[in-house]
């Protein structure tokens, strides 16, 4: 069983609130990303970071940011959340180099008003 | 860039037949590969890895194989039933060793 966790699972909150969503593993994994997927679409990756202070942009931009200060801990954060932000975010990490084998946590589902 | 295609999109099947999903990849030089089940609204689980010098991986009644040569991955589900139903991604790493994932196969099994 994965150990990566996602909270809050749910949010619902109004436009121009400041948001940070959690992601935690305890696989010590140096790899870790940020995927966006609206409902019945493809994943996007907005984030990914190949260890501590390290954080690079995906392919899909984004108003988020994220911040990696210790190996387990790469929250995703919105300054200002607007209805278009409305989406599942879901966190993974990865056993790269060895296996290379990716982890997922449930995801967050947020909605803005 | 790698590019992942998985075929079909969709699938509705009664219970109980052997379902055949494909996954291409572009760029043959692979790390690995790796098969989800998505169900609505949640997360990814893993289903089977297989690595670049592994032609197969088996779990339960799903089996997974891989020719690096053609660019092809196909998961076999054998005798589906109603629980099988969710998305089925596969992903395969793209530059940097970043996960690229397909579109998935949306699978429908009925009773």
């Amino acid at each position: 069983e994965a150990d990566i966790y996602q909270t809050p699972r749910y949010l619902v909150i109004g436009t121009g609130k400041k948001i940070t969503l959690e992601c935690s593993q305890t696989m010590g994994h140096d790899k870790m990303y940020w995927y966006q997927q609206d409902p019945g679409m493809e994943l996007h990756l907005i984030h990914y970071s190949y260890g501590v202070n390290s954080t690079e942009k995906g392919d899909l931009s984004s108003e988020s940011t994220v911040s990696r200060i210790r190996t387990e801990h790469f929250p995703l954060t919105l300054e200002s959340a607007r209805p278009s932000h409305t989406s599942q975010y879901l966190c993974a990490s990865s056993e790269f180099p060895n296996t290379g084998e990716l982890f997922f946590g449930e995801g967050s589902r947020l909605t803005v008003l | 860039k790698q590019e992942v295609t998985q075929i079909p999109a969709a699938l509705s099947v009664p219970e109980g037949e052997n379902l055949v999903l494909n996954c291409s990849f572009t760029d043959s030089a692979i790390y690995n590969l790796q098969w989800f089940r998505q169900d609505p609204g949640k997360g990814l689980t893993s289903l089977l890895l297989i690595q670049s010098s592994q032609r197969e991986q088996t779990s339960g009644r799903l089996n997974a194989s891989l020719d690096k040569s053609s660019g092809r991955s196909t998961l076999y589900i054998a005798a589906s039933q109603p629980g099988d139903s969710a998305t089925y991604l596969c992903a395969v790493p793209g530059g940097s060793y970043i996960p690229t994932f397909g579109r998935g196969t949306s699978l429908i099994v009925h009773p």
